[in-house]
């Protein structure tokens, strides 16, 4: 099985600072790779996704992610914190059907004004 | 545009009790799963069906029962809850899974057993 590890349970940013949450993956075949946000008492949406081509990818809400194959990495960026950035965030990887999701623990992100 | 829905939203059982956690989604998606969020665990994949008729298991499948009779509708059967049962549930459907990236969620449903 795959397994994927986000690094800081807990991330505190000052707003309009750099948003930086990492991710890393354990597979032996190319990924298919997707970071998700959940709101309070809300399931979770798609932010951004990697398949193929371009490994720099960009999501909603001006997130980016970077797939770095070497590294095993797919950490998630922002250039500016904004207070509605405040949420979880999940790094995920799906097998090579597509069929089983994998995720990471979550990474709980606040804005500080 | 309903999406996903999950019902109920909350429920309390007792240990041995029996339920279905109820789940339909409106985007005719083939591709419909069941994880449970635990606190410091993510969210784990119990079981998912890629087809009216076909189910197959996820990372934490024991204890749960699914069957998928039509696109639209995923049931999740608990037939003797335990308190390791008590997690938040949710639904998610997609297009053709993990191969297009975008799994769309219920609200979830918030379980406690004791």
């Amino acid at each position: 099985a795959q397994s994927v590890t986000q690094l800081g349970s807990h991330v505190s940013v000052s707003e309009g600072a750099l948003v930086l949450l990492r991710c890393n993956y354990s597979s032996s075949v190319p990924p298919y790779l997707f970071w998700y946000v959940q709101y309070p008492n809300q399931g979770l949406q798609l932010l951004l996704k990697y398949t193929t081509g371009a490994t720099l990818v960009k999501g909603i809400n001006g997130f980016e992610a970077e797939f770095k194959k070497s590294e095993t990495s797919f950490h998630l960026t922002k250039p500016s914190a904004h207070m509605s950035d405040a949420a979880e965030y999940f790094c995920a990887v799906s097998d090579w059907s597509g069929n089983q999701f994998y995720f990471g623990t979550g990474t709980s992100l606040t804005v500080i004004p | 545009n309903a999406g996903v829905t999950q019902t109920p939203k909350f429920q309390v059982l007792k240990t041995g009790q029996s339920m279905t956690l109820q789940c339909a989604q409106d985007m005719n998606h083939e591709y419909m799963s069941w994880y449970r969020q635990d606190p410091g665990m993510g969210l784990r994949l119990i079981h998912y069906s890629v087809g009216a008729g076909i189910t197959d298991q996820g990372e934490v499948p024991n204890g749960y029962n699914v069957s998928r009779s039509t696109t639209e509708d995923f049931p999740l059967r608990l037939l003797s809850a335990a308190p390791s049962q008590t997690s938040v549930y949710f639904c998610a459907s997609g297009g053709t899974g993990g191969k297009t990236g975008e799994l769309f969620f219920g609200e979830g449903s918030r379980l406690t057993v004791l």
